[in-house]
């Protein structure tokens, strides 16, 4: 069973901190996502990354920045927390040669800015 | 235009009924189609693919029409076990990695 993992599952920080959300996966997958979602405005990708070190923007990257020194992890960071990404973030990990691109989600770190 | 929209629902039906949700995209470029399901404070997982010919899985089909650039998926004798945020994605390559787009979701509430 593929296992994606994420370091929190609740996180509350103040506003201007710096914030480091972990994701690890098992399978070996070279595609790696960060979403968060909000009510009403449903999955929106961050960032992603289909390499080691290598990485993309996504639609919504403001106020975010991402690392991917090994494989298996793949790192979110905010380096100012605002109030503005309150949200649940939820990492992904997908195999670009797997059966229709699937991607397998961690449980999600619920991140509150106060 | 959000380049996927779901009607949000919630859809309230009965056991056993059959219910179907709806989605539309808006990249006409868009290569492939899937519905993963949500649960309640849980992450999203693949339910099934959507194939041009239609494809059927169990209790579920899910339809794609490219012309009208519509996606469908029809539950047929809904379970209890079937309430959940049923999500509408469409794939986008971009050439490195393959890039999904969710809706927000359709909520599906089955009642004894």
């Amino acid at each position: 069973d593929v296992k994606v993992t994420q370091s929190s599952r609740y996180l509350v920080k103040r506003t201007g901190e710096k914030v480091f959300l972990e994701c690890v996966q098992d399978m070996d997958h070279e595609n790696m996502f960060w979403y968060r979602q909000d009510p009403g405005l449903g999955l929106r990708l961050i960032y992603f990354s289909y390499d080691v070190k290598m990485k993309e923007k996504g639609d919504i990257p403001e106020g975010y920045s991402v690392s991917r020194e090994k494989k298996e992890r793949f790192s979110l960071i905010l380096e100012s927390a605002s109030t503005n990404q309150t949200s649940m973030y939820l990492c992904a990990s997908s195999n670009p040669t797997g059966v229709d691109h699937e991607q397998y989600f961690g449980p999600g770190t619920r991140l509150t800015v106060t | 235009r959000k380049e996927v929209e779901q009607d949000p629902g919630p859809f309230n039906v009965p056991e056993g009924a059959t219910v179907a949700f709806n989605c539309t995209y808006s990249n006409s470029a868009s290569q492939s189609f899937f519905w993963y399901r949500q649960d309640c404070r849980k992450e999203p997982k693949l339910l099934m693919s959507v194939y041009s010919s239609g494809n059927e899985d169990g209790r579920f089909t899910a339809q794609l029409n490219r012309a009208s650039q519509y996606i469908s998926l029809l539950i047929r004798d809904s379970k209890l076990s079937d309430s959940a945020t049923y999500l509408c994605v469409v794939n986008s390559n971009t050439g490195t990695a393959s890039k999904l787009t969710f809706g927000t979701g359709t909520r599906l509430q089955v009642t004894l």
